[in-house]
């Protein structure tokens, strides 16, 4: 299995709701990572899981709340988004916490927050 | 700090034309990693080749090859007789050391291959 695997693929939300998206990977990888990409750039870097601990936390807002629950998922919880948070969320992971390794990255969730 | 230029934004050719893909990158590390990704319009980032900063030896993968010149820092993309399969967006990606905080993508090139 060389896939990264996100659910769902497509959310509409509105600003008072609470939503996950999940990623998984049956890979071995012990880092996986959040990206956010706006139409038309990109991926931005959101956090990054090392080990199961969190390693990187680029400055997100609290509305985006990440867990790691077992090596193999990585959840993002979303809480009182913004219409602007309205984008393409990527998860990806690698072998350890070290992109000369390459990054797989999955297909993404298209959210929009209405 | 690190940069990646892909001054090209969109590209359109005809099917079975030959295409490249520019990549210039900055750095100040001797030792860095080059990326390019494919993302198709399903969204997926699709890793393409990762080249060492100590391997300038070009590479070929079927219609697909690379030119790594250290001495005007690119990374150039040349995909042979393109197909329509090959419309993406491509994304050149620089990273100066193992830590994820350091990936920097490039603004990536859309191609568009007509049939």
């Amino acid at each position: 299995d060389t896939e990264v695997t996100q659910t769902p693929k497509h959310l509409v939300m509105g600003m008072t709701n609470k939503k996950s998206l999940k990623c998984e990977q049956h890979m071995g990888h012990r880092a996986m990572y959040w990206y956010k990409q706006k139409a038309k750039k990109p991926p931005e870097l959101m956090f990054v899981y090392s080990y199961e601990k969190l390693s990187i936390n680029e400055s997100v807002p609290s509305r985006f709340s990440p867990e790691c629950p077992n090596s193999s998922l990585l959840n993002l919880h979303l809480h009182a988004l913004q219409p602007e948070d309205s984008a393409l969320y990527l998860c990806a992971s690698s072998q350890d916490e070290g992109t000369g390794y390459g990054y797989t990255f999955g297909s993404g969730t298209r959210l929009t927050v209405v | 700090a690190q940069k990646v230029t892909q001054a090209q934004t969109e590209i359109s050719v005809v099917e079975k034309e030959d295409v490249t893909l520019d990549c210039v990158y900055e750095t100040r590390d001797t030792t860095y990693y080059l990326f390019w990704y494919k993302q198709p319009p399903s969204g997926e980032l699709v890793f393409l080749i990762r080249r060492n900063s100590f391997d300038e030896q070009n590479e070929i993968s079927g219609r697909y090859s690379w030119n790594f010149q250290k001495s005007t820092s690119s990374f150039n993309f040349t995909i042979t007789a393109s197909q329509v399969v090959d419309s993406a967006v491509y994304f050149c990606a620089l990273s100066v050391d193992n830590y994820g905080q350091n990936f920097v993508f490039g603004p990536g090139t859309r191609l568009s291959v007509l049939p």
